[in-house]
């Protein structure tokens, strides 16, 4: 939302080639996640962060990366491995705190492979 | 693992009639939160039950939360076209929230 932004909001990625997704934060929300979404479904958790420096895989990070170097952001890499990079992919942070804390979503970024 | 599972994937309503889209885990969550998704949008956080039996209402919306704490709705009385969009359930494991597949609601005018 307000405190979360995504770019590019559509991306072009020829065959082969490596992008890379910016999502940038001014919540300071500890944990940072990065979902897929293909048209008509749910949304899939790609990688996460907890904390600078560490993240963790999600259910599906086959052909992706991502980095944590700064609590702010955390880009991600969609890579020539990924086969199906076409979706749209949301990036989301969440403070951490006794209870669950609930999700922010950015705008998100849809990619479409030419 | 842990799963949440949502129904119906869809529905499809006339402008007016009630909706309603159910949320079950195959385990018992601590709490639940239900995002809403517009077409072309992000999610948006609705709310949050954390308690067994808990009952929200937000308007038209009333938010269940099962005694078991395993199960959970969304009821909508009256649709509005306003109302159009994407309804996902989200429970908490230990450091990630799982989604359910999301019920996708279409107002018929």
């Amino acid at each position: 939302d307000g405190g979360i932004t995504q770019s590019p909001k559509y991306l072009f990625r020829k065959e082969g080639q490596n992008v890379t997704l910016s999502c940038e934060q001014n919540l300071n929300h500890d944990a940072m996640y990065w979902y897929r979404q293909d048209p008509g479904q749910g949304l899939r958790l790609i990688y996460y962060s907890q904390i600078v420096n560490d993240f963790q895989k999600g259910d599906i990070a086959e052909g992706y990366s991502v980095s944590r170097e700064k609590k702010e952001s955390f880009p991600l890499t969609v890579t020539s491995a990924q086969k199906n990079p076409t979706a749209f992919y949301l990036c989301a942070t969440q403070r951490k705190g006794a209870y669950q804390e609930t999700q922010y979503f950015g705008p998100g970024t849809r990619l479409l492979v030419l | 693992g842990q799963q949440v599972m949502q129904i119906p994937q869809y529905q499809h309503v006339q402008e007016g009639e009630d909706f309603t889209t159910y949320c079950n885990s195959s385990t018992t969550l601590s709490n639940i939160q239900w995002y809403k998704q517009r077409p072309g949008g992000h999610p948006v956080f609705l709310i949050q039950l954390v308690k067994s039996g808990e009952v929200k209402k937000q308007k038209r919306l009333t938010f269940q939360f099962g005694e078991a704490k395993k199960n959970s709705s969304l009821h909508i009385t009256a649709t509005q076209t306003t109302d159009v969009g994407t309804y996902f359930c989200a429970g908490p494991p230990d450091d990630k929230i799982i989604f359910g597949k999301g019920t996708r609601l279409h107002i018929l005018p």
